[in-house]
């Protein structure tokens, strides 16, 4: 079965750079989720898109952006990248708004240097 | 605001012995819950889930989970563990809070159990 995609896997950059992370959801599935997972720590919600447009904002700093596209795929754009933001990114699907079970992909794990 | 506390954050069994983990959330309306688990270097995959109906449902590898309204809580249980249940577990929840549906997690629960 099709699952979530995510790339890239790894991604290393320097403090101030920029970084787009990319999700590929499950075919029909209409939601999008983000999340950002720091060591030890549980998954804190950043932002989804439902049907192409922004459903909800969790704790998503304002150095980050993200959209969703025609073809369902998101883009988590971060800019003026900081040590702390050195962490596991998650995206997830689902079908129908924030109700339902969400299938997670594999995550991107950036290093800020 | 919602919230969702995992009691145990790390839990050590020996093969056989039996599992709980517990799971109280804060939330008046009404909420959809998850158990997740994240197994060594993979990613989150659902246990199961609690929409509406029974109270105890089954999910996955043996697990189940009881929801009991009155206390708040969704406790995670297995009878007899087995090493590959060596895994990180989460407790989620989807409500909605002032029309937006934020699902919130809990800190997990990093269960190892030994052969």
């Amino acid at each position: 079965a099709a699952g979530v995609i995510q790339s890239p896997r790894h991604l290393i950059k320097e403090k101030r750079e920029t970084a787009t992370l990319k999700c590929y959801p499950i075919p029909r599935h209409d939601t999008v989720y983000w999340y950002q997972q720091g060591p030890g720590q549980d998954p804190q919600f950043l932002i989804s898109f439902y049907e192409k447009m922004q459903s909800d904002k969790g704790s998503i700093p304002d150095r980050f952006s993200a959209q969703q596209f025609s073809d369902y795929h998101s883009e988590l754009n971060m800019s003026s990248l900081e040590l702390g933001d050195s962490a596991l990114y998650f995206c997830a699907s689902s079908t129908g708004r924030g109700y339902n079970e969400q299938f997670f992909g594999p995550g991107t794990r950036l290093t800020v240097l | 605001a919602q919230s969702v506390s995992q009691h145990n954050h790390h839990v050590i069994l020996s093969e056989a012995a039996s599992l709980e983990l517990g799971c109280n959330y804060s939330y008046g309306g009404t909420v959809n819950l998850f158990w997740y688990v994240q197994y060594p270097g993979q990613h989150l995959q659902l246990l199961l889930k609690y929409f509406s109906g029974d109270p105890l449902v089954k999910g996955i590898k043996g697990f189940e989970a009881e929801f009991i309204k009155s206390k708040f809580s969704f406790n995670l249980r297995k009878p007899s563990v087995q090493w590959s249940d060596t895994a990180e577990y989460f407790c989620a929840v989807n409500g909605v809070e002032g029309g937006s549906y934020i699902p919130t997690f809990g800190r997990g629960t990093s269960l190892i159990v030994h052969p």
